[in-house]
């Protein structure tokens, strides 16, 4: 089993739309969790942090749920500009590496006019 | 924010030869640095831990004598791809997290802008 594993996606929507991402880790220990946005042939980017009560930045809305070990990002009205590949990443335990991170395999998001 | 820079951006090389790439934090110290590759639509998979004067730590399948990762000092660490062949052709790229504060594990961890590495 993957330690961090995605929707494998790709997915086509027309602007407007709302979208959601799903993921799951099988390391329960793990302490911290993000998303991140990789445009094509460049460096990841943070998109933001998920705490397990949830956190919404803009359009952008993440959920954590720790006992089913699951991470979700919701996107409403989709922007041509949100057209990237998505990655759940989630952060080592305390007794690990500090700043390790495992990636998920991405997830293509491709927004039409 | 934070900042880490990585060099070179792009690098076509001959089978045989060897591949220096710097990765340095700009505006804070990291004792720890992190090396990933990823090939054409896959993720990034870690390759390994560069500790600031220490040795590297090494992910399974990962020959650290073909890929040589130094930490001098507190803001460089080079990863060096030796006797590079085709299949090493990938995108490199380096990663850095400022350090906890109160004990914080959601800090945000920034990349460089990555190496595109070619082996022909």
């Amino acid at each position: 089993r993957k330690e961090v594993e995605q929707d494998p996606g790709p997915f086509n929507v027309p602007e407007g739309a709302t979208v959601a991402f799903n993921c799951t880790y099988s390391n329960s220990a793990s302490q911290s969790f993000f998303w991140y946005r990789q445009d094509c042939r460049k460096e990841p980017k943070l998109l933001m942090s998920v705490y397990s009560s949830g956190n919404e930045d803009g359009r952008f809305t993440a959920q954590l749920n720790r006992a089913s070990q699951y991470i979700s990002l919701l996107i409403r009205d989709s922007k041509l500009s949100d057209s990237a590949t998505y990655l759940c990443v989630v952060g080592g335990d305390r007794r690990t590496s500090y700043g390790k991170l495992t990636f998920g395999q991405g997830t293509i998001l491709t927004v039409h006019p | 924010g934070a900042v880490v820079s990585q060099h070179p951006s792009r690098v076509i090389c001959k089978s045989g030869t060897s591949v220096k790439i710097e990765c340095r934090s700009l505006d804070f110290q990291a004792t720890t640095m992190f090396w990933y590759r990823q090939f054409p639509k896959q993720s990034l998979m870690l390759m390994a831990t560069s500790n600031e004067g220490s040795k590297a730590t090494y992910e399974q399948g990962v020959e650290k004598d073909k890929f040589l990762i130094n930490h001098a000092s507190l803001t460089l660490s080079t990863l060096t791809v030796t006797s590079a062949h085709p299949e090493d052709s990938s995108f490199y790229i380096c990663s850095a997290r400022d350090p906890p504060a109160g004990g914080r594990m959601n800090t945000e961890a920034f990349f460089g802008q990555g190496t595109r590495l070619t082996v022909v």
